[in-house]
């Protein structure tokens, strides 16, 4: 079955560094792959979406690959600020061909002053 | 600003109660989501609707869960009767007509059965 696997461990990084974050799927190929940010006791928010004929995507600070042939997206926060503390969401669409997003369980991260 | 809304926000319920969500996607998404998320298991992706059809509803224990949309502002998830297991953070997330699916969450009700 399709797995979906970010690093579980919190992402500690210092203000005003790059802060890349793993997404890694296995056993399917999706046709898309979205990111989101959860901040405490708040709901995913969109961010980017890349899809698999695209290898990066960009968007202000961010930027997102997509590797099909390492079964690997990386989203990167460069000049990263405090604020940009939180969890990091992967969603590639379901196997299946719903393009109904599947979320992986994210990734802490946490830039500090 | 468009927002989807939920309600209520916390709730605390007994064991064997039953418990209603309720969501009001944005106007003009055709679909809606309903997820569930714990430390345990992330977000979990329980049912979701297009144009209020049901077409997936697989991750839903169907024994005690049920979702409907009666029209196209409001969508209910029922859970009858709750059990302790059931605590977490149900999310409502609504979407538009892109194959892509980006999703629009609400704010969440946390429910804990006691």
């Amino acid at each position: 079955s399709q797995k979906i696997e970010q690093n579980s461990e919190a992402l500690n990084i210092q203000e005003g560094k790059t802060a890349t974050l793993t997404c890694n799927y296995t056993n399917y190929s999706p046709a898309y792959l979205q990111w989101y940010r959860q901040d405490p006791g708040r709901g995913p928010v969109f961010l980017l979406l890349i899809r698999e004929n695209e290898k990066e995507k960009r968007k202000e600070r961010l930027k997102v690959t997509f590797d099909t042939t390492l079964k690997q997206s990386l989203f990167h926060i460069t000049a990263s600020q405090p604020a940009d503390s939180a969890t990091y969401l992967c969603a590639p669409d379901s196997s299946g061909g719903s393009y109904i997003p599947t979320f992986g369980r994210g990734t802490s991260l946490i830039v500090h002053p | 600003d468009a927002r989807v809304t939920q309600t209520p926000r916390h709730k605390v319920t007994e064991m064997g109660q039953e418990v209603t969500m309720r969501c009001q996607p944005i106007l003009g998404h055709n679909t809606v989501f309903w997820y569930r998320q714990t430390m345990m298991q992330g977000l979990e992706l329980l049912a979701y609707f297009r144009n209020r059809a049901p077409l997936d509803d697989s991750g839903m224990p169907k024994d005690r869960f049920s979702a409907e949309m009666p029209d196209a502002t409001l969508a209910t998830l029922k859970i009858q009767p709750s059990e302790p297991r059931d605590s977490a953070v149900y999310f409502c997330a609504s979407g538009g007509t892109s194959a892509y699916n980006e999703q629009f969450f609400g704010p969440g009700t946390r429910l804990t059965v006691l």
